[in-house]
């Protein structure tokens, strides 16, 4: 069955540090997402990509964060000078579809620590 | 805002219990509703949804069905098995790409 998948699994990182997280989303998705897991807190949307841009992001997700899909498969979240409160598990999800009803796949996650 | 809301955990259980995890929205319109499964270790997987009000979803012998009188989508399982123990997570979706999820519910399923 196909599967998103995320590397590293773990990225320990100084603060102020860039970090780029790498995702690989089901081969005939063709919406692509970030979430994150701040320990013991919930699940949080952080941007979704279609077509080559941005197509919605929380409040989150500031001018320190971009994502980037560089070829076509690969598709990355990057982190321009990481703080400590950026630590937190870093979800990659996709969908073939925007609709509400559409189900989408979770990535094993990365674990980030800063610092 | 559009959110969710799960009993707060760790829900601890001998094998074999009946397991109901309680979630309850708030929404402005229709959402879609979704459980996801947290295995040690691992990703969100989905565990079952549901798109309109009155169906069910259902995966594993877990069940959840979707009432918007009570805007509630709470999970249950007949009879829990040592394998089912993960953190459980109850989430919104409408047409849109922000999925909104609850805090998750840790389930450990003794022998």
């Amino acid at each position: 069955e196909p599967e998103v998948t995320q590397t590293p699994s773990h990225q320990v990182t100084q603060m102020g540090q860039e970090v780029i997280l790498r995702c690989v989303p089901i081969s005939n998705h063709l919406y692509f997402y970030w979430y994150r897991q701040i320990l013991g807190q919930k699940v949080e949307f952080l941007v979704s990509f279609y077509n080559n841009e941005i197509s919605e992001k929380s409040e989150i997700f500031d001018d320190q964060f971009s994502v980037e899909r560089p070829d076509g498969s690969n598709f990355t979240l990057k982190i321009r000078s990481t703080k400590l409160e950026d630590s937190a598990m870093y979800f990659c999800a996709s969908s073939t579809t925007r609709g509400g009803q559409d189900t989408q796949y979770f990535g094993p996650g990365t674990r980030l620590t800063v610092l | 805002g559009d959110s969710v809301t799960q009993m707060e955990g760790p829900v601890t259980l001998s094998e074999e219990a009946f397991l109901t995890i309680n979630c309850t929205y708030t929404a402005t319109g229709y959402p879609s509703l979704f459980w996801y499964v947290q295995y040690p270790g691992e990703g969100l997987q989905l565990l079952l949804k549901a798109t309109k009000a009155d169906d069910k979803g259902s995966n594993k012998g877990f069940e959840a069905t979707y009432r918007k009188e009570t805007t509630s989508f709470h999970l249950e399982k007949g009879s829990v098995q040592v394998s089912d123990s993960a953190v459980y997570f109850c989430a919104l979706r409408y047409n849109n790409n922000d999925m909104r999820f609850g805090a998750g519910t840790r389930l450990t399923v003794k022998p």
